[in-house]
């Protein structure tokens, strides 16, 4: 079964840092592009980040920019989001979700997780 | 930035009929179009990529049309799991964007 499985949202105050995890099983995870995909609460979905599938290359949505650092270790079957300078703005849940193949970054994301919380308040 | 704009924000249906849910998007994203479902509580499930390709698995009652800038979502026989959050995401430029959302209500 094709499976992500986020993890590392927790309670933290602005200006703190935090990483988030993305476990993928069931498909052959380098062959994939990666990415990260927020929801505030009771708001709409809100694109973070993408990488490519070797991890060469990267992008980010303006909002995130200079704070946020996605990565992988294909080794491990993992994703990653490093969360720098917290803002309360960044209270959503994230997601992970695959693009949905192997050949270009214009598609869809085909596959997502449950998402995990991440929660910026004092 | 490609703003995506869906209408109406809630649309009151009956089990059984016909819902018609529109996307528009405020410069050309050709075909690359994609339709999201989200009920309660779950994860985005993909419908429609390409703006007309039904995703694997999805009913056939589900069916995708438009390009350009103008994208329209129709859902024929509407059953009890189908009343949910629709939203539309252009993946032809950066950033990726999505709609603001239909809620498609009972």
């Amino acid at each position: 079964e094709v499976q992500l499985v986020e993890s590392g949202g927790d309670l933290v105050q602005p200006g703190g840092s935090l990483r988030l995890s993305c476990a993928a099983s069931g498909f052959t995870f380098s062959n994939y592009a990666m990415s990260w995909v927020r929801q505030a609460p009771g708001k709409g979905l809100e694109w973070v980040s993408i990488v490519s599938s070797s991890g060469g290359t990267t992008k980010y949505a303006d909002s995130v920019r200079g704070r946020f650092t996605i990565s992988r270790d294909n080794s491990k079957n993992t994703l990653f989001l490093q969360m720098n300078s917290l803002r309360a703005e960044d209270t959503a849940l994230y997601f992970c979700a695959r693009l949905g193949g192997t050949t270009s970054f214009v598609l869809p994301f085909d596959i997502w997780g449950q998402g995990t919380v991440v929660t910026v308040s004092s | 930035e490609i703003v995506m704009t869906q209408s109406p924000a809630t649309l009151s249906v009956s089990p059984g009929e016909r819902a018609t849910l529109s996307c528009r998007a405020s410069q050309s994203v050709n075909s690359n179009l994609a339709w999201y479902q989200q009920n309660p509580g779950q994860t985005p499930r993909l419908l429609i990529y390409g703006a007309s390709t039904r995703a694997t698995g999805i009913p056939a009652r589900f069916s995708g049309s438009g390009s350009g800038t103008e994208f329209t979502l129709t859902i024929g026989g509407l059953q009890s799991e189908d009343f949910a959050v629709y939203y539309c995401q252009q993946y032809n430029s950066w950033p990726r964007t999505f709609g603001q959302g239909t809620k498609l209500e009972i």
